[in-house]
C-alpha cells in the first residue's frame, strides 16, 4: 500500500527559504497521480499550496505562487517543495498527499487526496 | 474564489446519536468536486467522502454525504466513540486549478 512520508529541517529563519521532500513507498512517483502540498498551521485549518504531475506540470496557490517551486525527482520517487521569503505565517504542518484518477480513466481525477503523509513541523524563527 | 463555510462550528453529541454537518459554498462547486475529511489530534486528514456523496475506501456507511450545487450535508449515523473529530468540507474549482477547505466542524462528547 502507497504511503508517503514528509521530511525537513524543522526551523527556518524569517526571510529564507523552507525546503521539503517528500517520498513515496509502496508505489511510482510516475504513476498517474498529482501530488499535492497542504500546509496547516498549528491549531488551525488547511491550506492547499500547489500540486505537481509526474510530467512536470505544476499549478499552484494563487495566493503563494510568488514563492512556490514544486519539483520531483523520478528515480528516487520523490517530490519536493520550496517556500521563499517565509514569515511567521508559514509555521505550520506540511503535508503532502495523493490526487488519484477517477475510476479506470486517464484524464479525470477524483479531486480530493486519498492517501496523505504524517506531516512534518516547520516553525519560522526571527 | 470559492470560499467555503461549515456549521455549526463545534457540534456535541452523545455517542449513538446522529451528527449533522452543513458545509456552504459561496458559489456553485463545479462538478460537485465536494469532499469531506476527517482529522483527528496529531494525524492527517482522512478522506471520507468525495464527488458529494461517494464514500472512500474502507469508510463505514454511517457515513454519508449528500447536496449539490452551493449546499452539502455530512451525515454521521449512530455516532461511534471513534467518529468525535475535526470535520473538513474541501472543493475544487477552476481557472485556475484551485483547491480550497472549510474552517471545519468539531464534534466532541456530550
Amino acid at each position: 500500500q502507497m504511503q508517503l512520508q514528509e521530511s525537513g529541517p524543522g526551523l527556518v529563519k524569517a526571510s529564507g527559504t523552507l525546503s521539503l521532500t517528500c517520498v513515496v513507498f509502496g508505489g511510482s512517483i510516475s504513476s498517474n497521480n498529482w501530488w499535492s502540498w497542504v500546509r496547516q498551521p498549528p491549531g488551525k485549518g488547511l491550506e492547499w499550496i500547489g500540486e505537481i504531475y509526474h510530467s512536470g506540470s505544476t499549478n499552484y496557490n494563487p495566493s503563494l505562487k510568488s514563492r512556490v517551486t514544486m519539483s520531483l525527482d523520478k528515480s528516487k520517487d520523490r517530490l519536493s517543495l520550496k517556500l521563499s521569503s517565509v514569515t511567521a505565517a508559514d509555521t505550520a504542518v506540511y503535508y503532502c498527499a495523493r490526487e488519484p484518477p477517477r475510476g479506470n480513466s486517464n484524464s479525470e481525477y477524483l479531486k480530493a487526496f486519498d492517501i496523505w503523509g504524517q506531516g512534518t513541523m516547520a516553525t519560522v524563527s526571527s | 474564489e470559492i470560499v467555503l463555510t461549515q456549521s455549526p462550528g463545534t457540534l456535541s453529541l452523545s455517542p449513538g446519536e446522529r451528527a449533522t454537518l452543513s458545509c456552504r459554498a459561496s458559489q456553485s462547486v463545479t462538478s460537485n468536486y465536494l469532499a469531506w475529511y476527517q482529522q483527528k489530534p496529531g494525524q492527517a486528514p482522512r478522506l471520507l467522502i468525495y464527488g458529494a456523496s461517494i464514500r472512500a475506501t474502507g469508510v463505514p456507511d454511517r457515513f454519508s454525504g449528500a447536496g449539490s450545487g452551493t449546499d452539502f450535508t455530512l451525515t454521521i449515523n449512530r455516532l461511534e466513540p471513534e467518529d468525535f473529530a475535526v470535520y473538513f468540507c474541501q472543493q475544487y474549482g477552476s481557472p485556475p486549478p484551485i483547491f480550497t477547505f472549510g474552517p471545519g466542524t468539531t464534534v466532541d462528547i456530550k
